[in-house]
C-alpha cells in the first residue's frame, strides 16, 4: 500500500499571507507527482504534474518543487487571497498508473 | 470542449439495494478512472477503464464494478449496498497515458440508508 501523506490537514493564514504545504509520497518508482485544487461545490482542478527531480512549476501565485530522491514536493502561495481557499491535493503516480492521493490539505484565507 | 459530466448528481439508496452511476468522459479521452471519497480517508481510487478494458483495480470487494463502453462513456455498479458506501463517487478522464493530467467530473454524491 503506497502512503502519500500532506501537512498540515489544515491551515488557517491571512489575506496577504504566503503559505506553503508538503506532500510526501514514496521515493522509488517514481513516475509523476500531481497536485490539485478541489474548491467547495466544484470538482478537483489540475494545478501541476510534475515528473523531473528538481522541477519547478509555477502558475500566478502558485508555484511547487519536486524532490523524487527524497520523496517529497512542496506547494507555495504568495499573497494568499480568499479565493485560494481550499483543499489542495497531491496525487503520486509509481509503477501502477493509477493516481495515489494524500488526504489534503484545508487551506481557509481569511480577509 | 465540454467536462467530464455525471450523472446522477446525487441517490439515495436503503441497504441491500444496487445503484449504477454514470460518466460522460471529455471527448477524444479513452481514459475514465472512478474515486470514493468519504469524511477522512481522501480519495481513494476504484478502478481505471481504458478502451472498454478494465486496466487498473484499487483495493475495494467485487461489489463494486464497472464497465466502459465504446464511446468511452462508463458506469460503476455497487451491489447489495451497504452503509460505508455512503460517499461522494468521482470519476476522472484522460488521454490514458501513465502520469496524464486527469479532468474530474463534478461527482455523484450517495446516500445509503
Amino acid at each position: 500500500i503506497l502512503n502519500v501523506e500532506q501537512s498540515p490537514q489544515s491551515l488557517h493564514v491571512q489575506e496577504g499571507d504566503s503559505t506553503n504545504f508538503t506532500c510526501s509520497f514514496p521515493s522509488s518508482n517514481f513516475y509523476a507527482l500531481h497536485w490539485y485544487r478541489w474548491e467547495t461545490a466544484k470538482s478537483p482542478e489540475a494545478l501541476f504534474v510534475m515528473t523531473l527531480n528538481g522541477d519547478e512549476k509555477k502558475k500566478g501565485r502558485i508555484s511547487a518543487t519536486l524532490n523524487t530522491k527524497e520523496g517529497y514536493s512542496y506547494l507555495y502561495i504568495k499573497g494568499s487571497q480568499p479565493e485560494d481557499s481550499a483543499t489542495y491535493l497531491c496525487a503520486f503516480t509509481g509503477s501502477a498508473r493509477q493516481l495515489t492521493f494524500g488526504s489534503g490539505t484545508q487551506l481557509t484565507v481569511l480577509p | 470542449k465540454a467536462g467530464v459530466t455525471q450523472t446522477p448528481r446525487y441517490l439515495i439508496k436503503t441497504r441491500g439495494q444496487q445503484v449504477t452511476l454514470s460518466c460522460s468522459p471529455i471527448s477524444g479521452h479513452r481514459s475514465v478512472s472512478w474515486y470514493q471519497q468519504t469524511p477522512g480517508q481522501g480519495l481513494q481510487f476504484l478502478f481505471e477503464y481504458f478502451s472498454e478494458t478494465q486496466r487498473n483495480k484499487g483495493n475495494f470487494p467485487g461489489r463494486f464494478s464497472g464497465r466502459q463502453f465504446s464511446n468511452s462513456r462508463s458506469e460503476m455498479n455497487v451491489s447489495t449496498l451497504e452503509l460505508g458506501d455512503s460517499a461522494l463517487y468521482l470519476c476522472a478522464s484522460s488521454g490514458g497515458g501513465r502520469g496524464d493530467e486527469q479532468f474530474f467530473g463534478p461527482g455523484t454524491r450517495l446516500t445509503v440508508l
